[in-house]
């Protein structure tokens, strides 16, 4: 059974940092690429970064470049996301997901990240 | 970088009634390989997106056969053809053709009269 569990998520402050983990089972975690997703009222679903199987390639959207660092620890099945200078607009449902045949086959449950002062 | 449009923003149906949903992009989503990488999602209140459909028509595993998806180069559709009360959600076309930056509609709110 494939399982995505998602944490970190907070209220912050703005400028403040957080580190968002996904812990994955049920599928060859080091065979896959993974990515970032978040979710607002205002923009809806967003693609924020992903990264290969290896951590080799990595993409970040312009709106988090320079601020967001996307790893992962193939000995622990496990995808990070650290959000340095965290802004307002920042606030979302964030997603962690399997892109897959450039699709996406499996969503975390999602972690809410609240930047307000 | 490709924007996906949806139409309409939201779709009151009668249960039973079929549903449309379309979904343009700004640009062709036909691959260099031949293959037109166009999911659908339904996220239900209070839960994750799922894919029903991949590559324009191809339903996921579990998916019931109301849900059918069609298009070609920049003109997609989700038809759901005969809507239930579980169908009651957001639903999102996706395009994976042009990497890195993939791209959401959207979305589109489909509720009961």
């Amino acid at each position: 059974q494939v399982q995505l569990v998602q944490s970190g998520g907070a209220l912050v402050k703005p400028g403040e940092s957080l580190r968002l983990s996904c812990a994955i089972s049920g599928f060859t975690f080091s065979g896959s690429f993974m990515s970032w997703i978040r979710q607002t009222p205002g923009k809806g679903l967003e693609w924020i970064s992903y990264i290969s199987e290896s951590g080799d390639k990595i993409w970040y959207a312009d709106s988090v470049k320079g601020r967001f660092t996307i790893s992962r620890d193939n000995g622990k099945n496990s995808l990070y996301l650290q959000m340095n200078s965290l802004r307002a607009e920042d606030t979302a449902m964030y997603y962690c997901a399997r892109p897959r045949f450039s699709s996406i086959d499996y969503w975390g449950q999602g972690t809410l990240v609240t930047v307000s002062s | 970088d490709v924007v996906m449009t949806q139409s309409p923003l939201s779709l009151p149906v009668t249960l039973g009634q079929p549903a449309s949903i379309s979904c343009t992009s700004s640009q062709s989503l036909v691959h260099r390989d031949g293959n037109t990488y166009l999911s659908w999602f339904q996220q239900r209140p209070g839960q994750s997106p799922r894919r029903l459909i991949y590559r324009v028509s191809n339903r996921d595993s579990g998916v019931p056969d109301r849900f059918s998806g069609s298009g070609s180069g920049t003109d997609f559709s989700l038809t759901i053809s005969r809507v239930e009360a579980e169908d009651v959600g957001v639903y999102y076309c996706f395009q994976g053709t042009h990497w890195p930056a993939l791209a959401f509609g959207g979305g589109t709110k489909v509720e009961i009269k």
